[in-house]
């Protein structure tokens, strides 16, 4: 079993519609909890980053972390067509540790 | 506007072959990743230097990959001999010690190996 299992997908929803995205973890070490986005031949690019438990809102975003159920998700508002991409979920034991990715999920948004 | 750049952006070779591949990191990063991606296995680490010195190799095969930074500004990860299983994309990504969560990843390799 991986140590973070996200579901590849892909999601395809319609443009407006609120996404959910899904990471599970195993390591109950894990403090920090990002979203990188990746889109199609591109590197992945930083979104969302939390510290512990609790939620993070920033624009159409909202990262939420239950550390108690080790589950993290990312909620998209509003969704646009130019959301559609890769989003991976990474975790880390600490500030200086080396992440651990989730395999991505492929968004789809139609217009 | 400061990025990651990689050299070649694709790059399709012969079984065999050695194959390099370079990474300029963002001035001031003194932290570097190399990471391969494929479909079936996702995003996962080579290796990460930081200030120029090694910290981990373990997620390479030893008997043909090789990273190193002469300097700096070039980070080179090089593979010899090549072989098909070794296709994938290859990135560089550079940050700061003690914010390894913020990463700056480039473009990406694309390597073929036939």
């Amino acid at each position: 079993q991986k140590e973070v299992e996200q579901d590849p997908g892909p999601l395809s929803v319609p443009e407006g519609a609120i996404v959910s995205l899904n990471c599970t973890y195993s390591n109950s070490a894990f403090q920090y909890f990002m979203w990188y986005r990746q889109y199609s031949r591109k590197g992945p690019e930083l979104l969302m980053y939390t510290y512990s438990s609790g939620n993070k809102e920033d624009g159409r975003f909202t990262a939420q972390v239950d550390k108690s159920s080790k589950y993290i998700s990312l909620f998209i508002r509003d969704s646009q067509p130019s959301d559609s991409a890769t989003y991976l979920c990474a975790m880390s034991a600490g500030s200086n540790y080396q992440l651990i990715w989730g395999a991505g999920t492929k968004l789809i948004i139609k217009p | 506007d400061a990025r990651v750049t990689q050299t070649p952006r694709h790059k399709v070779t012969e079984m065999g072959q050695e194959v390099t591949m370079r990474c300029q990191p963002i001035l001031g990063h003194n932290t570097v990743f190399w990471y391969r991606q494929t479909m079936m296995q996702g995003l996962e680490l080579l290796a990460y230097f930081r200030n120029r010195a090694p910290l981990d190799d373990s997620g390479m095969p030893k008997d043909r990959f090789s990273a190193e930074m002469p300097d700096a500004t070039l980070a080179t990860l090089k593979i010899q001999p090549s072989e098909p299983r070794d296709s994938a994309v290859y990135f560089c990504a550079s940050g700061y010690a003690l914010a390894y969560n913020e990463q700056f990843f480039g473009p990406g390799t694309r390597l073929t190996v036939l």
